[in-house]
């Protein structure tokens, strides 16, 4: 099946800080949403980029499908930043293989 | 518009008995995914439901068993439950087969003890 990377495993910064997440698959995709889960375990989406690059105020993201890779940026971090990142992908069998996350710690 | 809604949110269970969660979608979403979620295995997939009707399943033993509703709420049921079924199960919801953005519930917390 599809293999998902994650890097770095984890990270951490100081408030106000930039950082760069990157998620590498190993085939082609159809789907691939970045989620930021919070401390009571549920998923938050950011984004559904399969292609392309999309922004959501501090956070933006791209997806370079031909290279087999997406990117998270999130800007001027903020301590409720904190948390862990997955990025998952769907090969076209409407199933998401799941990257083991990157966690990052946003101090004051 | 609400989201993907998950019961029990937390349950304690004992080796040997066996546990339903419950998952109901979105509204208008008729395709609902389970997914286990442990410290050492990370988010497996455990099964894909569209239109009643199982259209995927992870590699999970055959206690792990699910099934959808006519009104696409979904149930999963785990049989003589193990320590090792300790987890966080989530429950996703999408608009589509095949395609489409997932949306994840807050999750069922079971502890096997």
């Amino acid at each position: 099946g599809i293999q998902v990377e994650q890097s770095p495993p984890d990270l951490i910064l100081q408030e106000g800080a930039n950082s760069t997440l990157r998620c590498n698959f190993s085939d082609s995709v159809n789907n691939l949403q970045w989620f930021h889960q919070n401390p009571w375990g549920q998923l938050i989406n950011l984004f559904y980029i399969p292609s392309g690059t999309k922004q959501n105020g501090r956070l933006s993201a791209t997806t370079v499908a031909t290279e087999r890779y997406s990117l998270l940026y999130i800007s001027s971090s903020q301590t409720t930043d904190s948390g862990v990142y997955f990025c998952a992908v769907d090969s076209g069998y409407s199933t998401l293989t799941f990257g083991k996350g990157t966690m990052l710690l946003v101090s004051p | 518009k609400a989201g993907v809604t998950q019961t029990p949110r937390y349950l304690i269970k004992t080796r040997g008995q066996q546990v339903t969660l419950s998952c109901s979608p979105i509204s208008g979403h008729r395709s609902v995914s389970w997914y286990q979620q442990t410290p050492g295995q990370g988010l497996q997939f455990l099964f894909e439901y569209f239109s009643e009707t199982q259209r995927n399943k992870g590699n999970f033993p055959g206690r792990f068993s699910g099934r959808q509703f006519s009104n696409s709420r979904s149930e999963m049921n785990v049989s003589t439950l193990e320590l090792g079924d300790s987890a966080l199960y989530l429950c996703a919801s999408r608009g589509k087969v095949n395609t489409g953005e997932l949306f994840f519930g807050e999750g069922s917390r079971l502890t096997v003890l």
